[in-house]
């Protein structure tokens, strides 16, 4: 699976949009770029994936550069219960061994 | 569905102790996973599992083992605990197969302390 670099901490103001940005520049055809969120202490929670097209759902957008090699992350009123560490997966849905590779993601802060 | 479920959620034990950390899930999924996490760090993944009696080594396997005798079931066994154990587990499952929308749901994680 590719590897994704991520920022380590950003801060975003309630209410404001949080765009939080990937680069996957190794990402090879059949890799579809997952995000998952982990607040505090708690299991990582998934958000939302894509492999070409842009993609939203009820909790976030996710915008896929032309090239796929970076992406991001758009939540568009963050509020402080989006203060979370986010992570940025690459991996294949092929075969049946296909496993999420963690890094250290970037940790949101939200702020009134 | 109750989902991904972790017993205990906090464990202390003594050097050499060995303990099984439980985990279990009701929506019937064919793959699972345990991953460690240790301060400041991402998950790492320990032991996977693709069905019931199907296991497989992930990133960091050493001083764990795991077993899958029922789709439901997927325990992890720390047969001799050591200090570097000191972690936080989280226990994952999600559907296998071709389909897209194969989302990974985790547990809310077990504490382990070893001293």
């Amino acid at each position: 699976d590719a590897k994704t670099t991520q920022p380590t901490s950003m801060d975003c103001a309630e209410g404001r949009a949080a765009n939080l940005p990937c680069n996957h520049s190794t990402i090879s055809g059949n890799e579809y770029v997952y995000w998952y969120r982990q607040i505090h202490s708690q299991g990582p929670q998934y958000i939302i994936h894509g492999l070409k097209n842009n993609e939203t759902n009820e909790m976030a957008s996710l915008i896929i550069t032309e090239d796929r090699k970076s992406s991001t992350l758009i939540l568009p009123h963050a509020t402080l219960r989006d203060t979370a560490v986010y992570y940025c997966i690459v991996r294949s849905n092929t075969g049946t061994a296909s496993k999420l590779t963690f890094g250290t993601g970037t940790r949101l802060q939200v702020t009134l | 569905n109750a989902g991904v479920t972790q017993t205990p959620k906090f464990q202390v034990l003594k050097t050499g102790q060995s303990m099984t950390l439980q985990c279990a899930q009701d929506m019937n999924h064919e793959y699972m996973s345990w991953y460690r996490q240790d301060p400041g760090m991402g998950l790492r993944l320990i032991h996977y599992s693709v069905g019931a009696g199907i296991t497989d080594q992930g990133e960091v396997p050493n001083g764990y083992n795991v077993s899958r005798s029922t789709t439901e079931d997927f325990p992890l066994r720390l047969l001799s605990a050591a200090p570097s154990q000191t972690s936080v587990y989280f226990c994952a499952s999600r559907a296998e197969g071709r389909a897209v929308k194969e989302t990974q749901y985790f547990g809310p994680g077990t504490r382990l302390l070893v001293l």
